[in-house]
């Protein structure tokens, strides 16, 4: 059975402040990881990593994926208070993490 | 929005009630998803399809059932509601079977009472 967990579940920064967010999996059958950004209702896309594609970056936000350790980071610098969500993470066939909750003050 | 539906937004139902809640999307993608997302559990797949009349179990099938008719609708049914149903439950569409990205509808919040 896939497994993913995500840490921490739980995340107060300051505006201005660097998260590093964890995701590690366990898949019988390893084809991609994704990650997900969810403020109010549906979660939106944000990036997906496979083996011929380890690392991707959109702004301030990016994120590596380390396939002999089994785990991905999400990382977001320079946080705002829109950055306040649930990231989630989810692994081939879409197993989800529980999601990390970020709240980013002012 | 990525062209996907769900109806209804809110439902308030009782125990032992059928509900149906219905997915549309208007993107033609080949594959549909329920997922249900609950605190402390995140989103667990429920049924998903990969085409007209070819549906399959995911994590949490017991006491749900699917159809897909049409390409561009999916069902969810709780055949007999139940206390331990309530949640949000989420419809997904993508065009691709797992890899890829996918499209989530805005949600349905379900409590049975």
């Amino acid at each position: 059975e896939d497994k993913v967990v995500q840490s921490p579940l739980s995340l107060v920064v300051h505006e201005g402040d660097t998260v590093t967010l964890n995701c590690s999996y366990e898949v019988t059958n390893f084809r991609s990881l994704l990650w997900y950004k969810q403020e109010k209702k549906a979660p939106t896309f944000l990036f997906m990593l496979t083996s011929s594609g380890i690392e991707k970056k959109s702004g301030r936000l990016s994120s590596i994926l380390d396939k002999k350790e089994l785990f991905s980071i999400l990382n977001i610098t320079a946080t705002q208070t829109g950055d306040s969500a649930i990231y989630l993470c989810a692994v081939f066939r879409l197993t989800f993490g529980e999601g990390t909750q970020l709240t980013v003050n002012p | 929005d990525a062209g996907i539906t769900q109806s209804p937004r809110h439902k308030v139902t009782e125990t032992g009630t059928p509900v149906t809640l219905r997915c549309h999307q208007t993107e033609n993608h080949r594959y549909m998803y329920w997922y249900r997302q609950d605190p402390g559990h995140g989103l667990r797949l429920i049924h998903y399809s990969y085409g007209v009349k070819d549906t399959d179990k995911g994590e949490v099938s017991d006491g749900y059932s699917v159809s897909r008719s049409k390409t561009e609708d999916f069902l969810l049914t709780l055949e007999s509601a139940t206390s331990s149903q309530t949640s949000v439950y989420f419809c997904a569409i993508g065009p691709t079977g797992g890899i890829g990205e996918l499209f989530f509808g805005s949600g349905t919040q379900l409590s049975v009472l």
